[in-house]
């Protein structure tokens, strides 16, 4: 068991290029979430999925997509990445019908 | 939107006890979470409360609520240099949809 994976780990990009975040979970867990974590911020939601087929704009969605692949997954895309995009990003998921939600390992993006 | 408030920093020596102290604004908190994240690791749920509680205790851990101040801490009895870590209130509330809001976490170093 798992719990939340995320990979890549670390990924440097360059102003302008692509990439998708690939988050899985393996508890069953109906709801999952994408935060970015930045210093003296805490986290911020990016977007979550309340369940399969499912997906919802947080607090700060701009320059991010998301796709609810099926329950165990759900990817965060930069479609064209800005340095304001350098942050450290966190999947996590809960049962429906609760608010703990447990977290993965995280993603260190550095966008030059 | 709803606001949660944590002091940056907290030094204490090896053996002592540390309170960590968060403040938030929304009424409609329905559960208060602490969570603890190590250097280079994800979020690890410590322990939550309900927000018709005043006080759990779990080990070495103690979270106390006082709602009418909106005011909540957490204890670290006899703490060791592992417990060295940023940790991050949290709160879901009725009227952020039980989503997530972060403090900006405080940052514990235990001294030997």
């Amino acid at each position: 068991n798992a719990g939340v994976t995320q990979t890549p780990k670390f990924q440097v990009l360059k102003t302008g290029q692509s990439m998708t975040l690939q988050c899985a979970q393996d508890m069953n867990h109906n709801s999952m979430y994408w935060y970015r974590q930045d210093p003296g911020m805490g986290l911020r939601l990016i977007y979550y999925s309340a369940s399969e087929g499912t997906t919802d704009k947080g607090e700060v969605p701009n320059g991010y997509n998301v796709s609810r692949l099926n329950k165990r997954e759900f990817s965060l895309r930069l479609e064209s990445a800005a340095p304001s995009q350098t942050s450290v990003y966190f999947c996590a998921s809960s049962e429906m019908g609760t608010d703990t939600q447990y977290f993965g390992p995280g993603t260190r993006l550095t966008v030059l | 939107g709803e606001d949660v408030e944590q002091s940056l920093f907290l030094s204490v020596r090896e053996g002592d006890s540390s309170v960590i102290n968060c403040t938030y604004t929304d009424s409609s908190s329905t559960y208060l979470y602490w969570y603890k994240q190590e250097p280079g690791a994800g979020l690890q749920l410590l322990t939550y409360i309900f927000s018709n509680m005043d006080m759990k205790q779990d080990q070495r851990l103690t979270v106390l609520l006082n709602k009418k101040d909106k005011h909540l801490s957490l204890r670290i009895a006899d703490t060791q240099t592992g417990d060295s870590a940023i940790y991050f209130c949290a709160e879901t509330s009725l009227i952020a949809g039980n989503m997530l809001t972060f403090g900006g976490g405080t940052r514990l170093m235990v001294k030997p």
